[in-house]
Protein backbone atom coordinates (compact mmCIF):
# COMPACT_ATOMS: atom_id res chain seq x y z
CA UNK A 1 0.00 0.00 0.00
CA UNK A 2 0.91 3.34 -0.14
CA UNK A 3 1.70 5.93 2.61
CA UNK A 4 3.18 9.32 2.46
CA UNK A 5 4.78 11.23 5.09
CA UNK A 6 6.03 14.81 6.05
CA UNK A 7 8.55 15.97 8.59
CA UNK A 8 8.86 17.49 10.62
CA UNK A 9 5.78 17.27 11.81
CA UNK A 10 5.81 21.28 14.03
CA UNK A 11 8.93 23.85 13.08
CA UNK A 12 9.01 27.17 15.10
CA UNK A 13 11.09 29.44 13.15
CA UNK A 14 12.63 32.94 13.01
CA UNK A 15 11.65 35.75 10.12
CA UNK A 16 14.77 35.80 8.05
CA UNK A 17 15.47 31.73 8.58
CA UNK A 18 15.64 29.44 5.80
CA UNK A 19 13.30 26.72 5.38
CA UNK A 20 13.25 23.25 4.69
CA UNK A 21 9.72 20.80 4.50
CA UNK A 22 10.65 16.87 3.09
CA UNK A 23 8.09 14.80 1.47
CA UNK A 24 8.01 11.42 0.20
CA UNK A 25 5.73 9.16 -1.34
CA UNK A 26 6.15 4.95 -0.72
CA UNK A 27 4.42 2.37 -2.63
CA UNK A 28 4.13 3.64 -6.07
CA UNK A 29 6.08 5.24 -8.91
CA UNK A 30 5.72 8.40 -11.09
CA UNK A 31 3.38 9.99 -8.75
CA UNK A 32 2.22 13.69 -9.70
CA UNK A 33 3.14 15.52 -6.31
CA UNK A 34 1.82 18.90 -4.83
CA UNK A 35 2.31 21.36 -2.19
CA UNK A 36 -0.58 23.01 -0.27
CA UNK A 37 -0.74 25.66 2.27
CA UNK A 38 -3.30 25.71 5.01
CA UNK A 39 -3.83 29.28 7.07
CA UNK A 40 -5.89 29.12 10.24
CA UNK A 41 -9.81 28.87 9.44
CA UNK A 42 -9.06 29.03 5.38
CA UNK A 43 -8.97 26.60 2.94
CA UNK A 44 -6.28 24.89 0.52
CA UNK A 45 -3.95 27.21 -1.51
CA UNK A 46 -2.05 25.11 -4.02
CA UNK A 47 1.89 26.36 -4.01
CA UNK A 48 3.38 24.06 -5.96
CA UNK A 49 2.95 20.76 -8.04
CA UNK A 50 4.93 18.31 -10.05
CA UNK A 51 4.22 15.67 -12.29
CA UNK A 52 7.99 14.28 -12.71
CA UNK A 53 11.51 14.66 -11.30
CA UNK A 54 12.64 18.25 -12.18
CA UNK A 55 9.35 19.47 -13.03
CA UNK A 56 7.92 21.96 -10.81
CA UNK A 57 5.04 24.59 -11.32
CA UNK A 58 4.19 27.40 -9.40
CA UNK A 59 0.69 28.38 -8.24
CA UNK A 60 1.20 31.65 -6.65
CA UNK A 61 4.40 33.81 -7.02
CA UNK A 62 6.06 34.04 -3.29
CA UNK A 63 9.58 33.70 -1.80
CA UNK A 64 9.02 29.78 -1.65
CA UNK A 65 10.36 27.35 -3.75
CA UNK A 66 10.10 23.55 -4.52
CA UNK A 67 11.85 20.95 -5.81
CA UNK A 68 11.70 16.97 -6.63
CA UNK A 69 15.22 15.57 -6.63
CA UNK A 70 13.97 12.19 -6.29
CA UNK A 71 10.75 10.56 -7.84
CA UNK A 72 9.02 10.18 -5.08
CA UNK A 73 10.51 13.14 -3.03
CA UNK A 74 9.22 17.01 -2.63
CA UNK A 75 10.72 19.23 -0.75
CA UNK A 76 9.64 22.74 -0.17
CA UNK A 77 12.22 25.63 0.54
CA UNK A 78 12.73 29.54 1.46
CA UNK A 79 15.73 31.14 2.04
CA UNK A 80 13.85 33.99 4.02
CA UNK A 81 10.96 33.29 6.16
CA UNK A 82 8.26 35.82 6.15
CA UNK A 83 5.70 35.95 9.35
CA UNK A 84 3.19 35.69 6.22
CA UNK A 85 4.36 31.83 5.58
CA UNK A 86 3.13 30.55 8.59
CA UNK A 87 0.40 27.88 8.51
CA UNK A 88 -0.11 24.31 8.09
CA UNK A 89 1.26 22.75 4.82
CA UNK A 90 0.09 19.77 3.40
CA UNK A 91 1.85 17.55 0.94
CA UNK A 92 -0.21 15.33 -1.31
CA UNK A 93 0.09 12.81 -4.25
CA UNK A 94 -2.09 11.45 -7.08
CA UNK A 95 -0.98 8.04 -9.36
CA UNK A 96 -1.14 10.37 -12.00
CA UNK A 97 -3.04 10.00 -15.23
CA UNK A 98 -5.59 12.40 -14.93
CA UNK A 99 -7.26 10.38 -11.88
CA UNK A 100 -7.75 13.77 -9.50
CA UNK A 101 -7.99 11.68 -6.31
CA UNK A 102 -4.93 12.81 -3.74
CA UNK A 103 -3.96 11.64 -0.96
CA UNK A 104 -2.60 13.63 1.76
CA UNK A 105 -0.05 13.96 4.72
CA UNK A 106 -0.42 14.22 7.54
CA UNK A 107 1.06 18.13 7.44
CA UNK A 108 3.90 20.41 9.01
CA UNK A 109 2.59 23.16 10.79
CA UNK A 110 4.76 26.36 10.85
CA UNK A 111 5.27 29.34 13.11
CA UNK A 112 7.23 31.97 11.82
CA UNK A 113 8.16 34.51 15.23
CA UNK B 1 -12.72 26.73 -14.65
CA UNK B 2 -13.95 24.98 -12.25
CA UNK B 3 -15.74 26.07 -8.75
CA UNK B 4 -16.81 24.84 -5.96
CA UNK B 5 -18.75 26.38 -3.60
CA UNK B 6 -19.26 25.55 0.32
CA UNK B 7 -22.22 27.78 1.39
CA UNK B 8 -21.94 26.51 5.29
CA UNK B 9 -18.83 27.77 6.83
CA UNK B 10 -20.21 26.18 9.98
CA UNK B 11 -22.54 23.56 11.03
CA UNK B 12 -23.74 22.82 14.59
CA UNK B 13 -25.59 19.62 15.16
CA UNK B 14 -26.67 17.58 17.86
CA UNK B 15 -25.13 13.63 18.40
CA UNK B 16 -27.12 11.56 16.79
CA UNK B 17 -29.28 14.17 14.46
CA UNK B 18 -28.85 13.70 11.13
CA UNK B 19 -26.24 15.55 8.80
CA UNK B 20 -26.56 17.44 5.55
CA UNK B 21 -23.43 19.45 4.10
CA UNK B 22 -23.62 21.29 1.40
CA UNK B 23 -21.49 21.79 -2.00
CA UNK B 24 -22.20 23.49 -5.14
CA UNK B 25 -19.98 23.25 -8.25
CA UNK B 26 -19.53 24.83 -11.33
CA UNK B 27 -18.48 23.24 -14.43
CA UNK B 28 -19.69 23.13 -18.17
CA UNK B 29 -19.23 19.05 -18.35
CA UNK B 30 -19.78 16.40 -16.61
CA UNK B 31 -16.95 16.66 -13.06
CA UNK B 32 -15.38 13.97 -11.15
CA UNK B 33 -16.57 15.24 -7.32
CA UNK B 34 -14.85 14.47 -3.92
CA UNK B 35 -15.43 14.81 -0.43
CA UNK B 36 -12.77 14.74 1.96
CA UNK B 37 -12.44 15.21 6.02
CA UNK B 38 -9.69 16.78 8.00
CA UNK B 39 -9.65 15.64 11.54
CA UNK B 40 -7.61 19.04 13.55
CA UNK B 41 -3.88 18.94 13.08
CA UNK B 42 -4.28 15.97 10.65
CA UNK B 43 -3.81 15.94 6.59
CA UNK B 44 -7.22 15.34 4.73
CA UNK B 45 -8.95 11.87 3.83
CA UNK B 46 -10.54 10.98 1.39
CA UNK B 47 -14.69 10.44 2.20
CA UNK B 48 -15.99 9.51 -1.03
CA UNK B 49 -15.87 10.39 -4.90
CA UNK B 50 -17.92 10.46 -7.92
CA UNK B 51 -17.04 9.85 -11.20
CA UNK B 52 -19.91 8.52 -13.29
CA UNK B 53 -22.58 6.22 -12.54
CA UNK B 54 -24.95 5.48 -9.64
CA UNK B 55 -25.47 9.21 -8.61
CA UNK B 56 -25.76 8.39 -5.10
CA UNK B 57 -22.11 7.33 -3.77
CA UNK B 58 -21.60 5.84 -0.36
CA UNK B 59 -18.10 5.86 1.43
CA UNK B 60 -16.36 5.48 4.72
CA UNK B 61 -17.49 5.90 8.07
CA UNK B 62 -21.44 5.93 6.97
CA UNK B 63 -21.09 8.87 4.49
CA UNK B 64 -22.96 9.45 1.67
CA UNK B 65 -23.11 12.01 -1.46
CA UNK B 66 -25.68 12.67 -4.11
CA UNK B 67 -24.38 14.41 -7.14
CA UNK B 68 -27.35 16.35 -8.49
CA UNK B 69 -26.72 17.32 -12.55
CA UNK B 70 -29.75 19.66 -12.49
CA UNK B 71 -28.51 21.25 -9.35
CA UNK B 72 -25.14 21.39 -9.92
CA UNK B 73 -24.72 19.76 -6.34
CA UNK B 74 -22.91 17.18 -4.49
CA UNK B 75 -24.05 17.60 -0.81
CA UNK B 76 -22.55 15.27 2.07
CA UNK B 77 -25.22 13.44 4.28
CA UNK B 78 -25.02 11.15 7.55
CA UNK B 79 -28.18 9.71 9.03
CA UNK B 80 -26.52 9.62 12.47
CA UNK B 81 -23.78 12.10 13.65
CA UNK B 82 -21.44 11.06 16.15
CA UNK B 83 -19.00 12.91 17.96
CA UNK B 84 -15.96 11.84 16.42
CA UNK B 85 -17.02 13.32 13.29
CA UNK B 86 -16.19 16.70 14.49
CA UNK B 87 -13.85 17.74 12.05
CA UNK B 88 -13.55 20.21 8.61
CA UNK B 89 -15.22 18.87 5.63
CA UNK B 90 -13.76 20.07 2.07
CA UNK B 91 -15.72 19.50 -1.41
CA UNK B 92 -13.38 19.15 -4.31
CA UNK B 93 -14.02 19.28 -8.41
CA UNK B 94 -12.17 17.99 -11.16
CA UNK B 95 -12.36 19.13 -14.72
CA UNK B 96 -12.70 15.80 -17.08
CA UNK B 97 -10.69 16.36 -20.18
CA UNK B 98 -9.16 19.30 -18.22
CA UNK B 99 -6.33 20.07 -15.96
CA UNK B 100 -5.89 17.25 -13.66
CA UNK B 101 -5.65 19.28 -10.47
CA UNK B 102 -8.88 19.49 -8.31
CA UNK B 103 -10.45 22.78 -6.92
CA UNK B 104 -11.02 22.48 -3.62
CA UNK B 105 -14.23 24.37 -1.71
CA UNK B 106 -13.38 26.74 1.25
CA UNK B 107 -14.43 23.82 3.74
CA UNK B 108 -17.33 23.54 6.47
CA UNK B 109 -16.61 22.90 10.32
CA UNK B 110 -18.96 20.48 11.87
CA UNK B 111 -19.53 21.06 15.59
CA UNK B 112 -21.29 18.27 17.28
CA UNK B 113 -22.78 19.12 20.16
CA UNK B 114 -23.78 16.09 22.77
Amino acid sequence: SQTIHQWPATLVQPVGSPLSLECTVEGTSNPNLYWYRQAAGRGLQLLFYSVGIGQISSEVPQNLSASRPQDRQFILSSKKLLLSDSGFYLCAWDPGQGSYEQYFGPGTRLTVT
Amino acid sequence: AQSVTQPDIHITVSEGASLELRCNYSYGATPYLFWYVQSPGQGLQLLLKYFSGDTLVQGIKGFEAEFKRSQSSFNLRKPSVHWSDAAEYFCAVGASGGSYIPTFGRGTSLIVHP
